[in-house]
């Protein structure tokens, strides 16, 4: 039982190249998120899919797109990496559904926009 | 304002000691209250989880929620080194059906 799988761990990415994030988790969940978190801010969310088919904006959703491949895979794409993007980046799900057991979290992908 | 006000620490104690983390919150639509535990380098894990205000104890834990201050707190009795992480408060949007999380709360207990 994986839970959530997050690749890669860490990358270092120049200015204006472009990457994907990838998330997959293996406990049937509905909803998926994806997080940013900076010393000081805290968690802040991006993107989330609240169930296969449909995405939504977060509170910083500029410069990421999303992609629900299916109901196991939610990816996130920087087009042209900044280094704001300097981050590190969380996956999480949950059942959804109205459900509210909390969330499972990745391990995280540890970026850097040089 | 933010949602919800988490003091980011760090807090420092010495082995054995209790530890009191608190979280307080503005919006009256949130109905479940959580606490999370991350490691360096580690993704958040649940630690607890609470509906009603009240007590809810697990163990070293202990999660107290009062709706009617809206403050909650996370207890850690006989505190011990592996119990240095960053905790975060999270708490369920009924409105938004999402998590809010608090900025997290760095614990370093000391032998």
């Amino acid at each position: 039982n994986a839970g959530v799988t997050q690749t890669p761990k860490f990358q270092v990415l120049k200015t204006g190249q472009s990457m994907t994030l990838q998330c997959a988790q293996d406990m049937n969940h509905n909803s998926m998120y994806w997080y940013r978190q900076d010393p000081g801010m805290g968690l802040r969310l991006i993107y989330y899919s609240a169930s296969e088919g449909t995405t939504d904006k977060g509170e910083v959703p500029n410069g990421y797109n999303v992609s629900r491949l299916n109901k196991r895979e939610f990816s996130l794409r920087l087009e042209s990496a900044a280094p704001s993007q300097t981050s590190v980046y969380f996956c999480a799900s949950t059942l959804g559904g109205g459900s509210n057991y909390g969330y499972t979290f990745g391990s995280g992908t540890r970026l850097t926009v040089v | 304002q933010k949602e919800v006000e988490q003091d980011p620490g760090p807090l420092s104690v010495p082995e054995g000691a209790i530890v009191s983390l608190n979280c307080t919150y503005s919006n009256s639509a949130f109905q479940y209250f959580m606490w999370y535990r991350q490691y360096s380098r580690k993704g958040p894990e649940l630690l607890m989880y609470t509906y009603s205000s009240g007590n809810k104890e697990d163990g070293r834990f202990t999660a107290q929620v009062d709706k009617s201050s809206k403050y909650i707190s996370l207890f850690i009795r006989d505190s011990q080194p592996s119990d240095s992480a960053t905790y975060l408060c999270a708490i369920w949007h009924t409105g938004f059906q999402k998590l809010v999380f608090g900025t997290g709360t760095r614990l370093l207990v000391s032998p």
